[in-house]
């Protein structure tokens, strides 16, 4: 099967701060990457849907100025949690999906970052 | 509005059966899949179904029910490290996941 990377898979950073948490493809091209949010004993959260190439889409509640998303690639997308709250603490999962081919529709999921925010 | 329906938890014994199931109501259907979570990692793939009927692997399967809005992930020959959240998604009409809020299956000795 395909396989997303992300990193890093935890960090712990101050209240304020920003943090990047890198999402990678790395067999596949990935046409389409997600972002999700998962909190203690609940289930994920889809954050917001990115292309390559053009601007994410944020779900209802998703601040986008908090929560950056940048495609650049087709094997890389960022998210940059800029001054990160302690509410923003979570566990922070990405998925790629490529639209044709072997792999097409499927997500692939990265094994996840947990951040902290103290 | 677009629905996802399964158990919030099970309790099964080592070497036995399970059956979780998982009902739907979504804006189009392009499959449904099954994945296991535990606790503190992503989450990763078990089954895909787009059609009717039952897909087995190993001691997995899924069955489909389309025109019931209906699936379920049976389990056989249950082992320990078999605990842990199942998450039923279904792919909308847009190509979209849509989550289950998972079912956390607890295994006993």
């Amino acid at each position: 099967g395909a396989v997303v990377s992300q990193h890093p898979s935890w960090v712990i950073c101050k209240s304020g701060t920003s943090v990047k948490i890198e999402c990678r493809s790395l067999d596949f091209q990935a046409t389409t990457m997600f972002w999700y949010r998962q909190f203690p004993k609940q289930s994920l959260m889809l954050m917001a849907t990115s292309n390559e190439g053009s601007k994410a889409t944020y779900e209802q509640g998703v601040e986008k100025d908090k929560f950056l998303i940048n495609h650049a690639s087709l094997t890389l997308s960022t998210l940059t949690v800029t001054s990160a709250h302690p509410e923003d603490s979570s566990f922070y999962i990405c998925s790629a999906r490529s639209d044709s081919g072997r792999f097409s529709y499927e997500q692939y999921f990265g094994p996840g970052t947990r951040l902290t925010v103290t | 509005g677009q629905n996802i329906d399964q158990p919030t938890e099970m309790t099964a014994t080592e070497g036995a059966i399970v059956q979780i199931n998982c009902t739907y109501q979504t804006s189009g259907f392009n499959g449904l899949f099954w994945y296991q979570q535990h606790a503190g990692e992503a989450p990763t793939f078990l089954s895909y179904n787009v059609l009717d009927g039952l897909e087995e692997k190993g001691r997995f399967s899924s069955f489909l029910s389309r025109s019931k809005g209906y699936s379920y992930l049976h389990l056989k020959e249950l082992q320990m490290k078999d605990s842990a959240s199942y998450l039923c998604a279904v792919m909308d009409s847009n190509y979209q996941l849509i989550w289950g809020a998972g079912t956390k299956l607890i295994i006993k000795p």
